[in-house]
């Protein structure tokens, strides 16, 4: 069955660097969401992708679907305390209209 | 902003119990799920609901599991013979109904069954 996967699984950053998360599908994608989700909080949505090769930004996060529609990546500079998290990608379930498929997640933890 | 809100925020059960987790999603949305997610693990899909009937569901929303929209406005989840390993927040999400939009997800009830 479909596979949404994404690399790290953890990442630990000092405060002012950058950083990139990476997902990848085993199937290609209609579009691909982006959802982060705070320490004890709920996913909260960021982004949807939905050309190939589009890019978005969102002030210090940059977001970004693959030619292929298989991959996406998201790309946050200077990283701030705020950024802490868990960052998901989800895409929709092969041949289904409803459900998202999320990966696994990049936890982010920040040292000031 | 509008936003989904569930109760409880944290459900104590025993094995075998009943328990219902209760969702009011946003109030012009038409697409409604539940979603859960184990302790540090990713997000599951359980099941999708529109016009009165479930969309889609997987493989662990198995007879165990059930859906209601009692009324114009609230979305349950009924749990049946509560097991240890349903021990997991459960988020309830809505979304507007066009094809794949973004979900808006509740804060969640977390369920722990002793």
């Amino acid at each position: 069955g479909q596979q949404v996967m994404q690399i790290p699984q953890y990442q630990h950053v000092q405060e002012g660097e950058d950083f990139t998360t990476y997902c990848n599908s085993s199937t290609t994608l209609s579009n691909i969401q982006w959802y982060k989700q705070r320490p004890g909080g709920h996913p909260v949505f960021l982004i949807q992708l939905v050309k190939s090769g589009e890019v978005k930004k969102q002030k210090r996060l940059t977001f970004q679907f693959g030619e292929a529609k298989k991959n996406s990546s998201l790309h946050i500079t200077a990283t701030q305390t705020t950024d802490v998290g868990t960052y998901f990608c989800a895409g929709p379930g092969q041949n289904s209209w409803g459900k998202l498929q999320f990966g696994a997640g990049t936890q982010v933890v920040v040292t000031p | 902003e509008p936003e989904v809100t569930q109760t409880p925020s944290h459900q104590v059960t025993q094995m075998g119990q009943e328990v219902i987790l209760r969702c009011v999603p946003i109030s012009n949305h038409l697409y409604f799920y539940w979603y859960r997610q184990i302790l540090g693990q990713k997000v599951e899909f359980l099941v999708s609901f529109y016009n009165n009937e479930i969309s889609e569901k997987s493989e662990i929303f198995d007879d165990q599991f059930s859906v209601e929209r009692p009324d114009g406005s609230n979305f349950t989840l009924k749990i049946r013979s509560t097991k240890l390993e349903d021990s997991a927040m459960y988020f309830c999400a809505s979304s507007s109904g066009t094809s794949h939009s973004p979900l808006h997800f509740g804060n969640g009830t977390r369920l722990t069954v002793t």
